[in-house]
């Protein structure tokens, strides 16, 4: 595809369900991010894949939260037992290493949790 | 201390003024600095990029930075209505993790 795809954009979950949100990167990028971004607030990393290394989840608010890239390219974020602080919108970005590592952003997931 | 500050705004000017955000970062290590736009209920989308010291032009868009200050600037020339947004400052060090580190953003308004 021509931009980074995530998908599902809205998800209204109740509290204490588990949620994947899925990320499609540009075609070719190596990279790829999550970041959250809470209401009126800049953008929050989570977690960053590169190639076949381990994924820096240096990020990651708690033991909820994990990710995982398959075959290098698709992502997905899981959040278990979801909380009403995880409210958010997660946004997804992919870069292609070298080229100054500029990164080109999904259009995010909206999670509401009741 | 944030990483990286950013006055929250509305920064409101009128219709083909120039509008000037502003931000400050906290780590030395820092080395490449980005302004992203976003507007409501959008994702970000990339406006500038600056590594070195001075001022890097495209179009009506002017990025500034200076290291000793700790401070990077972007300057809208000839401001337009569709230029309001909310504007995301973000650093990133460049050792280690390559994700970037947000602001806050600045609202800007532009008055027609």
């Amino acid at each position: 595809g021509a931009g980074v795809s995530q998908s599902p954009s809205n998800k209204v979950t109740e509290k204490g369900k588990d949620v994947e949100l899925r990320c499609d990167p540009i075609s070719g990028h190596t990279a790829l991010y999550w970041y959250r971004q809470s209401l009126g607030q800049g953008l929050e990393f989570l977690i960053y894949f590169q190639g076949n290394s381990a994924p820096d989840k240096s990020g990651l608010p708690s033991d909820r939260f994990s990710a995982e890239r398959t075959g290098g390219s698709v992502s997905t974020l899981t959040i278990q037992r979801t909380q009403q602080e995880d409210s958010a919108v997660y946004l997804c970005a992919s870069s292609l290493m070298g080229g100054g590592d500029i990164q080109y952003f999904g259009a995010g997931t909206r999670l509401s949790v009741l | 201390q944030k990483e990286v500050e950013q006055n929250s705004g509305p920064l409101s000017v009128p219709e083909g003024a120039i509008a000037s955000l502003n931000c400050t970062y906290s780590d030395r290590g820092s080395q490449s600095f980005f302004w992203y736009r976003q507007y409501s209920g959008k994702s970000p989308e990339l406006i500038m990029f600056i590594y070195s010291n001075g001022d890097k032009e495209d179009g009506r868009f002017t990025a500034q930075l200076n290291k000793a200050s700790q401070y990077v600037s972007l300057l809208i020339r000839d401001s337009q209505p569709s230029d309001s947004a909310t504007y995301l400052c973000a650093q990133r060090v460049d050792t280690g993790r390559r994700a970037l580190t947000f602001g806050s953003g600045t609202r800007l308004q532009v008055q027609p």
